[in-house]
C-alpha cells in the first residue's frame, strides 16, 4: 500500500494564481481531510469529507475549495493564491470510528508570492 | 478558549532519561479520543498512540505511555528511556463525537523536544 500520497512536494505560485494539490489514499477510508500547518500554530482543519459526494468545512476553509468525487481521491484547490496561503499542506485519512487514527500524506509546501 | 493547550514549546532531556510532555484539553463533550503524533525534521506525521475517554486503563505502546488524568482533563505522553531519534516536534490532538461520522482533529501548537546525547 502506498497510503497516503500527496504532489507535488513542493510549489511557488505568485499572488493570484489557483492551483490544485492532489491527495490520494489506498486503504479505502471513508474520511479524507486537508489541514495546513503554520510556525507556532500546530495544524488546522481546511476542509474534510466522510465519503464520495460529501464535504464539509473546517476551521479556514476560505480561499480553498474541495471535491470528493471518489473514495480515493479529495483534492484542494487554491482559487486565487495569497501570500497568507504560504503553509505547509497535509492529507489525511481514516475510516470512520472512535479509535481510528488518521494517516497523513508527507505534505505540500507551498509558498505564495 | 483553546480546546487543547500544549504549554512546552520545547524540552531539552538527557538521552535515557523520562520525558513527560504536558496536554491539556477542554470539552463538554462525555465522548471523545486524545492522540499524539510525532513529527520528526523530515516532516511527516506519525501517530504515537491514542486515549479514549471511557478507557479505564491509561494507553501504553512499547516506550509511549500517556497519563490520562480525565478530572483534570490532561492526556500527558510520557516517553520512558528516551533516545536521541525521539528528537521531534510532539502534537496533542483531540476527536470529539459528538456527531456521527464527526473525525475532526483539533491540535495542539506542539512541544519541540530535543534528546542531548
Amino acid at each position: 500500500n502506498a497510503g497516503v500520497t500527496q504532489t507535488p512536494k513542493f510549489q511557488v505560485l505568485k499572488t493570484g494564481q489557483s492551483m490544485t494539490l492532489q491527495c490520494a489514499q489506498d486503504m479505502n477510508h471513508e474520511y479524507m481531510s486537508w489541514y495546513r500547518q503554520d510556525p507556532g500554530m500546530g495544524l488546522r482543519l481546511i476542509h474534510y469529507s466522510v465519503g464520495a459526494g460529501i464535504t464539509d468545512q473546517g476551521e479556514v476553509p476560505n480561499g480553498y475549495n474541495v471535491s470528493r468525487s471518489t473514495t480515493e481521491d479529495f483534492p484542494l484547490r487554491l482559487l486565487s493564491a495569497a501570500p497568507s496561503q504560504t503553509s505547509v499542506y497535509f492529507c489525511a485519512s481514516s475510516y470512520i470510528g472512535p479509535r481510528n487514527e488518521q494517516f497523513f500524506g508527507p505534505g505540500t509546501r507551498l509558498t505564495v508570492l | 478558549a483553546q480546546k487543547i493547550t500544549q504549554t512546552q514549546p520545547g524540552m531539552f532531556v538527557q538521552e535515557k532519561e523520562a520525558v513527560t510532555l504536558d496536554c491539556t484539553y477542554d470539552t463538554s463533550d462525555p465522548s471523545y479520543g486524545l492522540f499524539w503524533y510525532k513529527q520528526p525534521s523530515s516532516g511527516e506525521m506519525i501517530f504515537l498512540i491514542y486515549q479514549g475517554s471511557y478507557d479505564q486503563q491509561n494507553a501504553t505502546e512499547g516506550r509511549y505511555s500517556l497519563n490520562f488524568q480525565k478530572a483534570r482533563k490532561s492526556a500527558n505522553l510520557v516517553i520512558s528511556a528516551s533516545q536521541l531519534g525521539d528528537s521531534a516536534m510532539y502534537f496533542c490532538a483531540m476527536r470529539e463525537f459528538q456527531t456521527v461520522g464527526n473525525e475532526k482533529l483539533t491540535f495542539g501548537t506542539g512541544t519541540r523536544l530535543t534528546i542531548i546525547p
